[in-house]
Formats: C-alpha cells, structure tokens, sequence
C-alpha cells in the first residue's frame, strides 16, 4: 500500500532558528502534497498544497515567508518554518495524493517545539 | 464554502458495545469521503474510503455508509475494543479543482471502557 514517511517525529528547536521537515512517498509518485498544522484537540487545518515543480499554493492566513514549501520531486516535499517563535509550536502533518488516485495517505506527523 | 460537521464530539461506550459515528456536509458535490482514525500524537490512518457513486463500505468490524444526497456518512463499529480507542475524522474531497484538497470535520473522540 501506498507509505508516506516523515521525518523527524519530534524537534526541539531555540527560538530565532529555522527547522525543516521531510515528507517522503516512499512507494509511489505523489502528484500533490498538503501541509496541515493540527493545534491540541483541535482538527487538521490546511496549511498549503505543493505540486510537484511549482510554486505552493498557501491557505489564506499562512506566512508563505515564515512556511517555506519545496516540492522538488514527485517523492519529496520540505516544510520549512524559518526564525521559530514558541507560538509555531505545533503538530505538523503531510499527506500526499497520487495523481488518478481515489485516497489520501498521510506522514505520521512532527511535533515541533520552540524554546 | 464545504463545511463538515461531526457528531457526537466525544463518546464512552463499554467493551463489546456497537456504535454509530456520524459526519454530515453541506455541499454533495463531492468526490468522495474518507475516514480517518488518530491515536494521540500520531498522523492519521485510513479507515474506509467512498466513493461518491458508492453507498457503503466494509472493512473488517467497520462499515461507513453515504448518502450524498442529504450529506450524510456513518461510520459503524462493531464489537467495540478497548484498542479501537482513539479520534476518528471525516474528510471530503471536492468533485473537482482545488488539488481535491480534503475538508475535515472536528472529529470524535471515542473511548472503549473495558
């Protein structure tokens, strides 16, 4: 079945620095992927969609500067939250869509801190 | 704008009891739906997925069922276990645009009491 690995599980970070974090299919091209942000108790709230090789598309709200998405091959999409503050801690979760694909497969989330 | 509600938030059941999970959505136009289970602090596995042109699905002690008509999804669990403890969410997709992204409702917590 379709696998979708991220990486790292759990970050601690200082405050000011930029942590990146790795969504990878691991057995099939994911044509678009979604970043979602998932605050205690809460549902999953969409951060941005990437294409493969195309800008991401951000949800209205979402600091494209702060949330930076790269989604260089159709295997490997980054989230990178650049100059940490304690307010972007939070769970962080990918999931990636095959292209002519009914379902959605999901990363087992990040949960980032910042000190 | 789609929006997906959930019912009951939470839910306490003892061992062994049958239970009904419910996820309603205000636009059928969709491409199909999808339940979701959470255990704390994890990423979501798929449960069951349908299609819009589906009326139900079956997956060991689980059964989902659609009605896009009256936007209407119930998730059935059977036999339930202590380890079937955990949020349950139901997601859409669109008919079509928007990448297909997914709506999710607030999900419902469910606890099996041995």
């Amino acid at each position: 079945g379709a696998v979708v690995s991220q990486h790292p599980s759990r970050v601690i970070c200082k405050s000011g620095t930029s942590v990146k974090i790795e969504c990878r299919s691991l057995d099939f091209q994911a044509t678009t992927m979604f970043w979602y942000r998932q605050f205690p108790k809460q549902s999953l709230m969409l951060m941005a969609t990437s294409n493969e090789g195309s800008k991401a598309t951000y949800e209205q709200g979402v600091e494209k500067d702060k949330f930076l998405i790269n989604h260089a091959s159709l295997t490997l999409s980054t989230l990178t939250v650049t100059s940490a503050h304690p307010e972007d801690s939070s769970f962080y979760i990918c999931s990636a869509r095959r292209e002519f694909s009914y379902g959605y497969t999901f990363g087992s989330g990040t949960r980032l801190t910042v000190v | 704008k789609q929006e997906v509600t959930q019912i009951p938030a939470a839910l306490s059941v003892p061992e062994g009891e049958n239970l009904v999970l419910n996820c309603s959505f205000t636009d059928s136009a969709i491409y199909n739906l999808q339940w979701f289970r959470q255990d704390p602090g994890k990423g979501l596995t798929s449960l069951l997925l349908i299609q819009s042109s589906q009326r139900e699905q079956t997956s060991g002690r689980l059964n989902a069922s659609l009605d896009k008509s009256s936007g209407r999804s119930t998730l059935y669990i059977a036999a339930s276990q202590p380890g079937d403890s955990a949020t349950y969410l139901c997601a859409v997709a669109p008919l079509s645009g928007s990448n297909y992204k997914l709506t999710f409702g607030k999900g419902t917590l469910l606890t099996v009491n041995p």
